[in-house]
């Protein structure tokens, strides 16, 4: 079993709408929650990323995290067609030192004008 | 800045070759880290350095993948011999000296072994 798992889609949306992309994780030692996007043939990027449990808002995207259940949540508002990529969950321990980044398999998010 | 810079972008090969992958971090980032990217398996950390020193390599599959790392603007990854089952895209990323959350992506190395 990996130790973040993620729905691999493909989610497909119209204009507009409401995404939810989700991850559940095994190892309650995992302290920074973090949302890559990651557009055709390029790298992934950074979008936004959480300490521990709690909201997190930046314009359209809410990142959730919920440490009790294990389950975090990307919320992208309004969406718009530029917003389809590769939505990737990763993960870090908080102990110093440990700067390994575990990452979900991938939700790729089609949005329809 | 011109952010990590890998080669080449595309490396097709024979099976049993020796294949070389280069990366140039973001100036002044102190961690490179060394991932691939597979459908099936996701994006996997291979490798990580911290000041040109590897730090983890707990994720190198076997003993034909080596990488170095002889100064701070320079990395390679090698595999020798390479098979088909190393088809993949390799990316390579550099953060500050924090290592921390942000890891800002090379465009990565489409991998084909035939």
């Amino acid at each position: 079993q990996k130790e973040v798992e993620q729905d691999p889609g493909p989610l497909s949306v119209p204009e507009g709408a409401i995404v939810s992309l989700n991850c559940t994780y095994s190892n309650s030692a995992f302290q920074y929650f973090m949302w890559y996007r990651q557009y055709s043939r390029k790298g992934p990027e950074l979008l936004m990323y959480t300490y521990s449990s709690g909201n997190k808002e930046d314009g359209r995207f809410t990142a959730q995290v919920d440490k009790s259940s294990k389950y975090i949540s990307l919320f992208i508002r309004d969406s718009q067609p530029s917003d389809s990529a590769t939505y990737l969950c990763a993960m870090k321990f908080g102990k110093t030192g440990a700067n390994n980044l575990f990452f979900g398999t991938g939700t790729r998010l089609t949005v329809i004008p | 800045d011109a952010g990590v810079i890998q080669s080449p972008r595309h490396e097709v090969t024979e099976m049993g070759q020796e294949v070389t992958l280069r990366c140039k971090p973001i100036s002044g980032h102190d961690y490179l880290f060394w991932y691939r990217q597979t459908m099936m398996r996701g994006l996997e950390l291979l490798i990580y350095f911290n000041n040109n020193v590897p730090i983890d390599d707990s994720g190198m599959p076997e003993d034909r993948f080596s990488a170095k790392m002889p100064n701070a603007s320079f990395s390679t990854l090698k595999i020798q011999p390479s098979e088909p089952r190393d088809s993949a895209v390799y990316f390579c990323a550099s953060s500050d000296w924090t290592g921390g959350n942000e890891q800002y992506f090379g465009p990565g190395t489409r991998l084909t072994v035939t």
